[in-house]
């Protein structure tokens, strides 16, 4: 079993819809739960982070943490075609004192 | 505006010779960068930890004398790919976090390495 599980995709959905992105995990020991942007051929670009469980939202987006189901979420509300690219879910121990551990990227396409 | 910055943004070299690679934290210090690679389609993985002013940590499997990692400075860690083979040929990112807010872990707009 891979510690950080991630539907590759691709995902696609009309444009105002309401997206969710997920990925689950295997080691509790992660405290430091990240979502990053990557359009293709360029860096991750991150959107939000979280420590521990909880919500947070910021904008459009909403990013979820269940402990103790070992399962995060990405929400994204009034998609925008713009919104298109692989979504990484990453995690790590002690934030940016770690390397993160990535899940594989789940691709978005939203339709116009 | 992006606040780590590499270089170059692509390179082409010959196999059998070495290529460097930048990577700049631009307006903050940061005592640990980390390099990753990423193959297409594939999802990041972490190669090894740059410690400034010590030796880097890599991760299993990637060679430490393959991959020379120098982080000088506190803005600066350098990745060295010698002896090149086209199986290195891979997108290689870089990150680094502020110290203050452990979650803001920012990526470099990475580096394509093409090996001929």
């Amino acid at each position: 079993q891979k510690e950080v599980e991630q539907d590759p995709g691709p995902l696609s959905v009309p444009e105002g819809a309401i997206v969710s992105l997920n990925c689950t995990y295997s080691n509790s020991a992660f405290q430091y739960f990240m979502w990053y942007r990557q359009y293709s051929r360029k860096g991750p670009e991150l959107l939000m982070y979280t420590y521990s469980s909880g919500n947070k939202e910021d904008g459009r987006f909403t990013a979820q943490v269940d402990k103790s189901s070992k399962y995060i979420s990405l929400f994204i509300r009034d998609s925008q075609p713009s919104d298109s690219a692989t979504y990484l879910c990453a995690m790590s121990y002690g934030g940016g004192a770690d390397g993160l551990t990535f899940g594989k990227g789940t691709h978005l396409i939203i339709q116009p | 505006g992006a606040v780590v910055s590499q270089h170059p943004s692509w390179v082409i070299c010959k196999s059998g010779t070495s290529v460097k690679i930048e990577c700049r934290s631009l307006d903050f210090q940061a005592t640990t960068m980390f390099w990753y690679r990423q193959f297409p389609k594939q999802s990041l993985m972490l190669m090894a930890t740059s410690n400034e002013g010590s030796k880097a940590t890599y991760e299993q499997g990637v060679e430490k004398d393959k991959f020379l990692i120098n982080h000088a400075s506190l803005t600066l860690s350098t990745l060295t790919v010698t002896s090149a083979h086209p199986e290195d040929s891979s997108f290689y990112i870089c990150s680094a976090a502020r110290a203050e807010n452990l979650g803001t872990i920012y990526f470099g707009e990475g580096s394509w390495l093409t090996v001929v």
